[in-house]
């Protein structure tokens, strides 16, 4: 799997968009970008993915960087449950059997009011 | 937690016991995978299992043992041969197409 970088901690005021960089400079054309987010003592959970094309959903934006090497995960108003840390990963995507994702330690938002 | 179920929430051992954590999911779904979370670090595989009867060891599968008799149920046994099992355990299921893992909501183990 590519190796990815992480800011260890960032700071947000409520209400503001946070983007979180991640930096994957080995990913390869078939390893898609995924981000996940964990709140204190619970699970991690999915949040965005994307392989190369800019996605939006209910939670988040993903942009990825032309030549791939890097993604922002954008959250355009941030609130207080928005604090968490959050993974960012790369990974090959489907196929047949299983595969597995590596965790990191991720960045810690802090939203601030 | 989407059809993936961990129990208990908290979990106490004294040294030298054995205990089973468990993990149960309704969704049908193949793949299922034990972590172990340390304060401020990120999550390590323990074991996997991609089908019925079938398992693989993950990145720190010693101390620990797993069976899959059933494609619902993949209980994680915490041995006593398991040196610092006090952590937070995460088990999740792989989802269909794209879109990478569901996690439960974990056990906290605490050894006393």
């Amino acid at each position: 799997d590519a190796k990815t970088t992480q800011p260890p901690s960032m700071d947000c005021a409520e209400g503001r968009a946070a983007n979180l960089p991640c930096n994957h400079s080995t990913i390869s054309g078939n390893e898609y970008v995924y981000w996940y987010r964990q709140i204190h003592s619970q699970g991690p959970q999915y949040i965005i993915h994307g392989l190369k094309n800019n996605e939006t959903n209910e939670m988040a934006s993903l942009i990825i960087t032309e030549d791939r090497k890097s993604s922002t995960l954008i959250l355009p108003h941030a609130t207080l449950r928005d604090t968490a840390v959050y993974y960012c990963i790369v990974r090959v995507a489907g196929g047949a059997g299983s595969y597995q994702l590596t965790f990191g330690k991720g960045t810690k938002l802090s939203v601030i009011p | 937690d989407g059809g993936i179920t961990q129990s208990p929430k908290y979990l106490f051992r004294k040294e030298g016991q054995n205990v089973t954590l468990s993990c149960e999911q309704n969704l049908n779904h193949d793949a299922m995978y034990w972590y172990r979370q340390d304060p401020g670090q990120g999550l390590r595989l323990i074991y996997y299992s991609q089908i019925v009867n079938d398992f693989q060891k993950g990145d720190i599968a010693e101390g620990y043992s797993v069976s899959r008799e059933k494609k619902e149920s993949f209980p994680l046994t915490v041995t006593s041969a398991q040196k610092n099992p006090t952590a937070f355990y995460l088990c999740a299921i792989r989802g269909r197409g794209n879109y990478g893992y569901t996690f439960g909501s974990g056990t906290r183990l605490t050894v006393v």
